[in-house]
């Protein structure tokens, strides 16, 4: 069965620091790997994913995240972190295998502090 | 383009009432999401639709909880009767075409609580 682990609860970090949010995951075959961003009382927002070919994928707001096979890891990151990037975050895996029926996979989600 | 809608945003009932909640995916999404997001956790995938037809329900309790989508469009999510541990969000979610990873769209949810 696949499942997500985020790690950490909370990341605290300074504005214009780098930041990066950890990510690892557990699926038969390659997985299809996604991160979305939850603002307060708001639903999710997807940021970016990683389905095949460049390890390194670039998203919205200037998020990247980098696929490290060996490492079944998934960390999301920032080089210059913003205030308004303080929200909820979480990793979300898909097996390849299922087709449209095979659902979305969610950690339970890190909570981003960002100090100004 | 306009997102999911959802209402209501919040409700409070009191334990064994009914509930329900709607939502109008995006136009021309055919694949629509109901979720489950209990507090401090990720959401959890009740039941999901194609057009009219269920997907997946497997994780929806069919002994209280029951969705339609009866034109393929807009849905409805009931709950009847509500227990206690019903109190969270309830999202609702549409996609394109996620059989070619294209990104599910979120509405803004409605907040459940259970007296």
């Amino acid at each position: 069965a696949q499942s997500v682990a985020q790690p950490e609860d909370q990341v605290n970090v300074a504005e214009g620091n780098p930041l990066t949010v950890k990510c690892t995951y557990s699926v038969s075959g390659n997985p299809y790997l996604f991160w979305y961003v939850q603002y307060p009382n708001r639903g999710l927002q997807f940021l970016l994913k990683y389905i095949t070919g460049d390890n390194l994928v670039k998203g919205s707001y200037g998020f990247e995240a980098e696929f490290n096979k060996s490492q079944t890891s998934f960390h999301l990151k920032k080089p210059s972190a913003l205030v308004s990037d303080s929200a909820l975050y979480f990793c979300a895996v898909r097996s390849p295998y299922g087709g449209a029926t095979n659902k979305l996979i969610f950690g339970t989600g890190t909570l981003l502090a960002v100090q100004p | 383009e306009a997102g999911v809608a959802q209402s209501p945003r919040y409700k409070i009932i009191e334990k064994r009432q009914s509930v329900a909640f709607w939502c109008n995916p995006i136009s021309g999404h055919a694949t629509l999401y109901w979720y489950q997001q209990i507090l401090g956790q990720g959401p959890k995938l009740l039941i999901q639709f194609q057009n009219n037809g269920v997907v997946d329900d497997s994780q929806l309790p069919k002994d209280r909880f029951s969705a339609e989508r009866l034109k393929g469009v807009d849905s409805t999510l009931k709950i009847q009767p509500a227990k206690l541990e019903d109190s969270a969000v309830y999202l609702c979610a549409s996609s394109l075409d996620p059989s070619r990873n294209q990104p599910q769209h979120f509405g803004d949810g409605t907040r459940l609580s259970i007296l």
